[in-house]
């Protein structure tokens, strides 16, 4: 399966940890998206990159959060000092530059913060 | 980019029955996708519409495209329990490099 992928599935952590997510995307997408969603509403877009450079971060984004993608493949997602109010589906996609747009998802991070 | 707004907020029919989502956008686009996601699953890209186009087909699903209206339309026919999920629209437009998402529409087929 050449799909993108997301670890882990599942997260559980007490308030005040630190949680890191890992995307792979698929091999020959320049594009990565990182995105958060709480239950009933739709995906809400955190950041994204075109090869290793990080274009766009939110500007709702709290400092405690942070991406990379150092060699331009997989991607990192670190929550630091987490809080309650981060429990969510953190989810990632990748799409080809060049192409028309369509994004191609992760099955997604769930986040539980205690 | 910017967000495309679904309506309605939720649909409950009957297999068998069709199901027709509403999307409104507010500026130009190049295209509109629609996505699908059953829960707790990653969202599917369902088709893709180009703002020259006016309908397109894949399947049982239709859809269509007024851009004098700013609006798309979903329709999916002789629908299935295995339809139930949450349906979203986002309008594309160049140089617009993120996807923005509604609060999309969420359906329930009854078996």
């Amino acid at each position: 399966d050449t799909g993108v992928s997301q670890d882990p599935r599942h997260k559980i952590t007490k308030r005040g940890q630190n949680v890191t997510f890992r995307c792979d995307p698929i091999s020959e997408h320049n594009r990565l998206y990182w995105y958060r969603q709480t239950l009933g509403q739709g995906p809400e877009f955190l950041t994204y990159f075109q090869n290793e450079a990080q274009l766009e971060k939110s500007r709702l984004l709290s400092d405690r959060f942070s991406a990379e993608r150092p060699k331009g493949s997989f991607s990192t997602l670190e929550i630091q000092r987490t809080e309650q109010g981060d429990s969510a589906m953190y989810l990632c996609a990748s799409s080809l530059e060049g192409v028309a747009g369509e994004l191609f998802f992760g099955e997604g991070s769930r986040l539980t913060v205690l | 980019s910017q967000q495309g707004e679904e309506d309605p907020q939720a649909l409950s029919i009957q297999e068998g029955e069709n199901a027709t989502m509403n999307c409104s956008y507010k500026t130009s686009i190049n295209n509109l996708q629609w996505y699908r996601q059953n829960s707790g699953r990653g969202l599917v890209h369902l088709i893709l519409i180009r703002s020259n186009e006016r309908e397109k087909h894949s399947g049982r699903l239709r859809v269509t495209l007024d851009t004098s209206k700013k609006s798309s339309s979903l329709l999916i026919t002789a629908s299935r329990a295995a339809d139930t999920a949450s349906y979203f629209c986002a309008p594309g437009n160049t140089g617009g490099f993120k996807t923005i998402f509604g609060a999309g529409t969420r359906l329930f087929v009854k078996a």
